[in-house]
């Protein structure tokens, strides 16, 4: 099975901070990896698809890039609604379609 | 508007079984793969098993190979999730989940969520 190594798994940013968010495949994967956000006591929500692609409705501040097995969330300009927690998942090839571990994101 | 409203959840012994049902509305349910995932008390998302359109094909994670059956029902709009010989770790928040696929029809992703229902196993 492939394996998704997320980091880091919390970080303390503040209103407006650029902010990365880092998600590893333990083997090659093309784009197939979406990203997640998820707030306490709800269902998770897609930001980001075949590694880049914004979800309709998401803001243009999240964006999502690719660097072989690399991945990366970033979020230019940090809001306050977007304290939560951000998790990858890859979709390649047969199932399962394994999340990473998590990256809980806190106010600093 | 689509809808995904899972139910069937609740305290189970171990070594019990539970069936886990998601109705599903506003779509057209039997053009969809669906999904479970599943979510541990204070844990991240693991994902658990989808199934084609039509049932002919169905994947599981291997924790849960063997124990949990997942199936659909399309003319009742629901999908389902039959879990047997339940332990102890398979305590969390199960979530249906609806599959869709970018424009071009390879990349697929999570796009709806029901809102989970919650199974305990503890004797």
């Amino acid at each position: 099975d492939i394996q998704m190594t997320q980091s880091p798994s919390s970080l303390s940013a503040s209103v407006g901070d650029r902010v990365t968010i880092t998600c590893r495949a333990s083997q090659s994967i093309s784009r197939y990896l979406n990203w997640y956000q998820q707030k306490p006591g709800k269902a998770p929500k897609l930001l980001i698809y075949a590694a880049s692609s914004l979800q309709s409705g998401v803001p243009s501040r999240f964006s999502g890039s690719r660097s072989g097995t690399d991945f990366t969330l970033t979020i230019s300009s940090l809001q306050p609604e977007d304290f939560a927690t951000y998790y990858c998942q890859q979709s390649y090839s047969t199932p399962p379609y394994t999340f990473g571990q998590g990256t809980k994101l806190e106010i600093k | 508007e689509v809808q995904l409203v899972e139910s069937g959840g609740g305290l189970v012994q171990p070594g019990g079984s539970l069936r886990l049902s998601c109705a599903a509305s506003g779509f057209t349910f039997s053009s969809y793969w669906m999904s479970w995932v599943r979510q541990a008390p204070g844990e991240g998302l693991e994902w658990v098993a989808n199934i084609k359109q039509d049932g002919s094909e169905k994947y599981y994670v291997d924790s849960v190979k063997g124990r949990f059956t997942i199936s659909r029902d399309n003319a009742k709009n629901s999908l389902y999730l039959q879990m047997n010989s339940l332990r102890v770790e398979d305590t969390a928040v199960y979530y249906c989940a609806r599959n869709d696929y970018d424009s071009s029809g390879y990349y697929d992703y999570l796009n709806y969520w029901g809102q989970g229902t919650l199974v305990t196993v503890s004797s």
